[in-house]
């Protein structure tokens, strides 16, 4: 069975500029979260998607949007970078929304902003 | 605002003692709790959870334990093994609304022989 697959692993960028990352979730689960890891620091969570819906966005400037496609598969946004946007971007995905259903990471992608 | 803290940056432990990783949380709207552990180069892992109307959850060499009026929560490993050395997340769930996951900064365990 396919994990949560997240492409691309690794990326350097320049600021300023615009990045990508997709998400790929494990098959029959519905929703997909984003999380920024800033070294030294926990996951926080930037958005939730169920459904092809956003159900919640954490405290993230509107530089970072995301959306989730008829696939369930997602892709996360973020313009105009900043050297503080340099982390490990982590997509989760569960069966469903409620606290019965666990997450599963990917392994992440980690964006590097010069 | 941390909500969640782990204020053990490290620990270390000789392999085959108890290892126990502290957790304390503000938030008493807080239901669900997970911990995580997370290797180099790979994503957060689920270990296992509890409850906010459980003091206690056991799984092989795993317990949590909650004691919801210290708002702390502990993961106990015993016995300790090299393999268990990794970095330890703690992470809550808010009651109500989606599933948003607050987590700790984390404690990285170091399992020696």
């Amino acid at each position: 069975d396919a994990g949560v697959t997240q492409s691309p692993t690794h990326l350097i960028k320049t600021r300023g500029q615009q990045v990508t990352l997709r998400c790929s979730p494990i098959s029959g689960h519905k929703s997909v979260s984003w999380y920024q890891q800033v070294l030294g620091q926990g996951p926080q969570f930037i958005f939730q998607y169920y459904e092809k819906e956003e159900r919640g966005r954490g405290n993230f400037p509107d530089r970072f949007s995301a959306r989730q496609f008829p696939n369930y598969s997602s892709e996360l946004n973020v313009n105009a970078l900043l050297l503080g946007d340099s982390a490990l971007y982590l997509c989760a995905s569960s069966m469903g929304e409620g606290t019965n259903y666990g997450y599963t990471f990917g392994s992440g992608t980690r964006l590097t902003v010069v | 605002d941390q909500q969640v803290k782990q204020n053990s940056p490290s620990l270390s432990v000789q392999e085959g003692r108890i290892s126990i990783l502290n957790c304390d949380y503000t938030n008493s709207m807080f239901d669900y709790f997970l911990w995580y552990k997370k290797y180099p180069a790979e994503g957060p892992t689920f270990l296992i959870s509890i409850s906010s109307i459980k003091d206690k959850n056991e799984d092989g060499r795993f317990t949590v334990f909650l004691n919801k009026s210290a708002k702390h929560l502990s993961l106990h490993i015993v016995p300790s093994q090299p393999g268990d050395s990794a970095v330890y997340f703690c992470a809550a769930i808010s009651a109500g609304g989606y599933n948003k996951l607050i987590f700790g900064a984390g404690t990285r365990l170091a399992v020696h022989p």
